[in-house]
């Protein structure tokens, strides 16, 4: 099975404490991206990786750390300065031709809940 | 930057009628539409896609409509049926500048009233 896979699926998150999600993906997919959704509101963009050992900074990047060590791979860390980092969290691929980004796939998601 | 505004929010159908979701963009250059549909508890998939060189696309029941002059791009499902039940986003992106990203509507809610 091709695909994103995201985990874990449900995230408990204790005050001041760091987590990481990890976001797979074996499309051998050269960019991927880090979102966020909130009740009501759009994806907003945290981190994206156009190749390995490189990323930027989305709109939301306050917060949130990431790597690209290897190409399937971009897991997300959600610091302690984050101090509203309840929601939903969705990674993303996309094949890349030449400059042309293609589609973006999404994962499955995390929910992240503040104890 | 890009901004993208959708419209409506929620949108209640008959089953069988037809439902048009409609988003408007900013950024002249945006070549790239694609349009999501997202399941409670899931992760958006892609429904159908329209570039900036053509004005329409269909896929079965579902097609896409874009307007550059006037920068908006409308989806359009006909003959709804209980299973296109769900939240739906628009987004638009530059994808050939080497830099691009996403930028999403804030989702049209869509309920099918058998």
């Amino acid at each position: 099975d091709g695909g994103i896979t995201q985990s874990p699926k449900y995230l408990f998150r204790k005050e001041g404490q760091n987590v990481t999600l990890s976001c797979e993906q074996n499309l051998n997919h050269d960019a991927m991206y880090w979102y966020r959704q909130d009740p009501g509101q759009g994806l907003r963009l945290i981190y994206y990786s156009q190749i390995v050992n490189d990323f930027q900074k989305g709109d939301i990047a306050e917060g949130y750390s990431v790597s690209r060590e290897k190409k399937e791979s971009f897991p997300l860390t959600v610091t302690s300065a984050q101090k509203n980092p309840t929601a939903f969290y969705l990674c993303a691929s996309s094949e890349t031709t030449g400059l042309v980004r293609e589609t973006q796939y999404f994962g499955p998601g995390t929910r992240l809940l503040v104890l | 930057g890009e901004n993208v505004e959708q419209h409506p929010s929620t949108l209640s159908v008959q089953e069988g009628d037809s439902a048009v979701i409609k988003c408007t963009y900013s950024d002249s250059a945006s070549n790239y539409f694609p349009w999501y549909k997202q399941e409670l508890g899931k992760g958006p998939q892609l429904i159908i896609d329209i570039r900036s060189n053509v004005g329409e696309k269909k896929d079965q029941r579902i097609a896409v409509t874009l307007n550059k002059t006037a920068k908006h791009f409308s989806l359009h499902i006909t003959e709804t049926q209980p299973e296109d039940s769900a939240v739906y986003f628009c987004a638009a992106s530059r994808t050939n500048f080497g830099n691009e990203k996403l930028t999403f509507g804030t989702g049209t809610r869509l309920t099918i009233i058998p």
